[in-house]
């Protein structure tokens, strides 16, 4: 099974601050790393998939980048709405399909 | 609009089971692969089954596997999530989610409302 491992837990940031999330995968991934984002209450929703492209409708503050097994999102300056859970996903190899443990984003 | 709205859940007690729905409104239901995920209370995402397009080719997680069971109508746009044997860990909202592809795992990339599943004696 591949482990991912998200950092750090929580993250406290200020709105135009600049946001970078990390995942680590146990073994490679190649570039099958999808970003997800929960806010309290809700789905989760789709933000970024095969590492670095930006599903329908995301803005594009929000970038992923990386590949085999780091991994980074990356918000460039934090809207009061992106205050919220990240987690990470991969579809390399499977089944299980995994998740991270999930970065916290929270008002500072 | 593309939509999936769960059903079912509610409160049981260990060892009796439960059957969750989805209803899939606003897409041809019938041409995407549709997973389960579930989400502890105050815990991280934890995907639990996949069924291909047409229902032929099913995949569980260690977790749900001999006791949940992934099934689909696709002529009444619903999948199913029959859970049986529960026991307290099994507490968790439950999501279905559509997945890009049809016959392969792509990307979630729209998920229901979630269900309420609590198993508590």
């Amino acid at each position: 099974e591949v482990v991912l491992t998200q950092s750090p837990a929580t993250l406290s940031l200020s709105p135009g601050e600049g946001a970078t999330l990390s995942c680590r995968a146990s073994q490679s991934v190649s570039s099958y790393l999808a970003w997800y984002q929960q806010k309290p209450g809700q789905a989760p929703r789709l933000l970024i998939y095969d590492a670095s492209k930006r599903a329908t409708g995301v803005p594009a503050r929000f970038s992923g980048s990386g590949s085999g097994t780091d991994f980074t999102l990356t918000i460039s300056s934090l809207e009061p709405e992106d205050f919220a859970v990240y987690y990470c996903q991969q579809r390399s190899d499977w089944p299980p399909l995994t998740f991270g443990g999930g970065t916290k984003v929270e008002i500072k | 609009q593309v939509q999936l709205v769960e059903s079912g859940g509610g409160v049981v007690q260990p060892g009796r089971s439960l059957s969750l729905s989805c209803a899939a409104s606003g897409f041809t239901f019938s041409r995407y692969a549709m997973h389960w995920v579930r989400q502890a209370p105050g815990k991280g995402l934890e995907w639990l089954a996949v069924i291909w397009y047409d229902g032929n080719y099913k995949y569980y997680a260690d977790s749900a596997k001999g006791r949940f069971i992934i099934s689909r109508d696709n002529s009444k746009n619903t999948l199913h999530l029959q859970m049986n044997s529960l026991r307290a860990e099994d507490t968790a909202v439950y999501y279905c989610a559509r997945d890009v592809g049809s016959s392969w795992i792509d990307r979630f990339d729209v998920w229901g409302q979630g269900a309420l599943v609590t198993v508590s004696s």
